[in-house]
């Protein structure tokens, strides 16, 4: 069964650091993509970043990069210079493209920067 | 470019009730994917159309639950007759093509249902 993973309900991080939310995925397909999202308190989805399964190298956009590990089947997404903006709830997916491109996402991670 | 539209925004039924959602896709998205979002959960995939046929329904409660997309535009999901359990957001997603590769989905600003 294909699983996403986020361990963390909560976290806080002071604003202008680095924050790390961890995402974990089991799945046999050797073909997949996996995404974050962002959801504010108005409660649309908000396309952060991509990471390929076939990708070389971590995917990065703007002040979001993604620390993925294939072996270990992780897929962290890192935010930079944190924002009082960044507050939201951020979800881990993943795109199955052999099983017709279902997505399952993650329970999610509540973030909180704090001024 | 119009992002995905949805309507109602909220709505508050009682147990047993009919309920239905409307969804327009972004212009040209042949892919159209219906969410539920129980609170304090990830959205779960309800159904997947692509164009106006069904790509999956695996997770959609048949006995209560439909959805449709006659002419691969905008689609309507009702659930007859509505559960206390269905009190959730409904997210409805569009995305250009099948969803390959990069491809994201976008999504609509969702419709919260209370069912007392």
């Amino acid at each position: 069964a294909q699983k996403i993973t986020q361990t963390q309900p909560g976290m806080f991080v002071q604003e202008k650091e680095a924050v790390t939310l961890d995402c974990t995925y089991d799945t046999s397909d050797p073909s997949y993509g996996l995404f974050w999202y962002k959801q504010p308190s108005s409660g649309e989805m908000i396309f952060l970043i991509y990471q390929g399964s076939y990708d070389q190298q971590n995917a990065t956009e703007g002040r979001y990069s993604l620390n993925f590990q294939k072996a270990r089947k992780s897929a962290n997404l890192v935010i930079s210079a944190s924002q009082l903006g960044d507050s939201a709830m951020y979800f881990c997916a993943m795109r199955y493209t052999n099983t017709g491109n279902q997505f399952y996402f993650g329970t999610g991670t509540s973030l909180t920067v704090i001024p | 470019e119009a992002g995905v539209a949805q309507s109602p925004r909220y709505k508050i039924i009682e147990k047993r009730q009919s309920v239905a959602f409307w969804c327009n896709p972004i212009s040209g998205h042949a892919t159209l994917y219906w969410y539920q979002q129980i609170l304090g959960q990830g959205p779960k995939l309800l159904i997947q159309f692509q164009n106006n046929g069904v790509v999956d329904d695996s997770q959609l409660p048949k006995d209560r639950f439909s959805a449709e997309r006659l002419k691969g535009v905008d689609s309507t999901l009702k659930i007859q007759p509505a559960k206390l359990e269905d009190s959730a957001v409904y997210l409805c997603a569009s995305s250009y093509h099948r969803g390959m590769g990069p491809e994201t989905q976008y999504f609509g600003p969702g419709t919260r249902l209370l069912v007392l």
